[in-house]
């Protein structure tokens, strides 16, 4: 199984709610990203997660929280988001480590906020 | 740092004609590089890899790549392509030792006409 699944597909939120995106995979996977991606646009890596401890934030606004409650979830809380934050939130997995594996994509949350 | 530069912003191309995607690199230490596929509102895909061994890397749906350290690129090639390769394509590097933070390049979009 190479599959890492995100939910929900599509979120529309008001810049005053809060809301969780969830991913999840059963790779055995012990390093999990978030990235954001605008359109016509690379990823831009947010937060990495190895061995369930916070490795690297990208410097994102505290209005993304990230949480890994096990080594096969991940989730990322958002609360009090602009409309400069809609775009879609791709997570990815692979194997942790200083060298460099691939990575694994789920299909990415599209979120709005109006 | 590393940087990836793709020249190419859009390539246009008939189907079953060949087709080669450019990418080119910049590190002060080695290399791993990647290209990934991402399809219309979908995640990325991995197509294929170059870590070590032989230059020329064969990856999914007939893709190939080489590597090149002089010229310091790893440009992606068909020998034929098909109306279902239209999608962005991101080649990505990461540098020895740097564990799995991808940088990515600014990606082409392949467009396959009829």
């Amino acid at each position: 199984d190479t599959e890492v699944t995100q939910t929900p597909k599509h979120l529309v939120m008001g810049m005053t709610n809060k809301k969780s995106l969830k991913c999840e995979q059963h790779m055995g996977h012990r390093a999990m990203y978030w990235y954001k991606q605008k359109a016509k646009k690379p990823p831009e890596l947010m937060f990495v997660y190895s061995y369930e401890k916070l490795s690297i934030n990208e410097s994102v606004p505290s209005r993304f929280s990230p949480e890994c409650p096990n080594s096969s979830l991940l989730n990322l809380h958002l609360h009090a988001l602009q409309p400069e934050d809609s775009a879609l939130y791709l997570c990815a997995s692979s194997q942790a480590g200083t060298v460099a594996y691939e990575q694994y994509f789920g299909p990415g949350t599209r979120l709005t906020v109006t | 740092a590393q940087s990836v530069t793709q020249l190419d912003s859009q390539v246009p191309v008939f189907e079953e004609a060949p087709v080669e995607l450019r990418c080119n690199y910049s590190s002060s230490v080695s290399v791993y590089l990647f290209w990934y596929v991402q399809y219309p509102n979908q995640g990325l895909q991995l197509l294929l890899k170059y870590l070590s061994g032989s230059t020329l890397v064969k990856g999914i749906n007939g893709f190939e790549a080489e590597f090149n350290k002089s010229q310091t690129s790893f440009h992606l090639r068909k020998p034929s392509v098909h109306i279902s390769d239209t999608a962005e394509y991101f080649c990505a590097v990461v540098r020895l030792g740097g564990g799995n933070k991808l940088t990515f390049g600014t990606g082409t979009q392949l467009k396959v006409e009829l």
